[in-house]
C-alpha cells in the first residue's frame, strides 16, 4: 500500500481563527490530492480537488475563500480553514492517488477532528 | 451524480457469524473500493475491486460492474470487525472517489 499522513489529528481553536491542517503522501508523488468532510453519522463528502501547480476545484456548495487548499509539492497539500465557526466543526479527511493513475486506488490519511469553539 | 446506496444501514451480529454487504451504484464505474472506518475515524482500504472477486482472509468481495453492484463478505465475525464499512466509486471518465452511504456494523461478543 501506500502511506498518506495527516496533521494535525486532533485541533481546538476559538470561532474567527484560522486552522491549516496538512496532508503528506509519504512514499509516493501525488499530483492530485482529495480533501472530504465528514459530519458525525454520515458518509464522506468531497470538498475539493487539489491539484499540484494549480489552483484547486471545489465541489458545488463549498466556499473556496473560506476553505483555502495550496497544493505546492508532490508530496504535500494543505487546506487551511479560515475564520472558522462552530459550524466548521467536523472530521477532515484527505486523500492522494499516484500520479499518473487517473483512476487507480485512493490512500487516505488518518484524519483531521475540528472543534470551533 | 452518481449514487452509491449501501445496504443494510445497520448490522449487528454475534461474534463468529458470517455477513454480506451490498453496496449498488446508478452509473458505471471505472473504480470501486471498499473501506472499514474504525472507531478513531481512520479508513482503512480493504479491497480495491473494480470488477470480479478477491479474498484477504476472512474477508471478500465480488464486483458485478454490468450488473452495478458489488458485495462484502465477512466471515467469522470478530468484535474488531465492528465499524462503518464504505464502498466508494469512482464513476466513468471522472477521477473522483463517490463514497457510499455506508454500513454499520456491530459485533456483539
Amino acid at each position: 500500500g501506500a502511506v498518506v499522513s495527516q496533521h494535525p489529528s486532533w485541533v481546538i481553536c476559538k470561532s474567527g481563527t484560522s486552522v491549516k491542517i496538512e496532508c503528506r503522501s509519504l512514499d509516493f508523488q501525488a499530483t492530485t490530492m482529495f480533501w472530504y468532510r465528514q459530519f458525525p453519522k454520515q458518509s464522506l463528502m468531497l470538498m475539493a480537488t487539489s491539484n499540484e501547480g494549480s489552483k484547486a476545484t471545489y465541489e458545488q456548495g463549498v466556499e473556496k475563500d473560506k476553505f483555502l487548499i495550496n497544493h505546492a509539492s508532490l508530496t504535500l497539500s494543505t487546506l487551511t480553514v479560515t475564520s472558522a465557526h462552530p459550524e466548521d466543526s467536523s472530521f477532515y479527511i484527505c486523500s492522494a492517488r499516484r500520479t499518473g493513475e487517473n483512476t487507480g486506488e485512493l490512500f487516505f490519511g488518518e484524519g483531521s477532528r475540528l472543534t470551533v469553539l | 451524480g452518481i449514487q452509491v446506496e449501501q445496504s443494510p444501514p445497520d448490522l449487528i451480529l454475534q461474534e463468529g457469524a458470517n455477513s454480506t454487504l451490498r453496496c449498488n451504484f446508478s452509473d458505471s464505474v471505472n473504480n470501486l473500493q471498499w473501506f472499514h472506518q474504525n472507531p478513531w475515524g481512520q479508513l482503512i482500504n480493504l479491497f480495491y475491486i473494480p470488477s470480479g472477486t478477491k479474498q484477504n482472509g476472512r474477508l471478500s468481495a465480488t464486483t458485478v460492474a454490468t450488473e452495478r453492484y458489488s458485495l462484502l463478505y465477512i466471515s467469522s465475525s470478530q468484535t474488531t470487525d465492528s465499524g462503518v464499512y464504505f464502498c466508494a466509486v469512482v464513476r466513468g471518465g471522472n477521477e473522483k472517489l463517490t463514497f457510499g452511504t455506508g454500513t454499520r456494523l456491530t459485533i456483539i461478543p
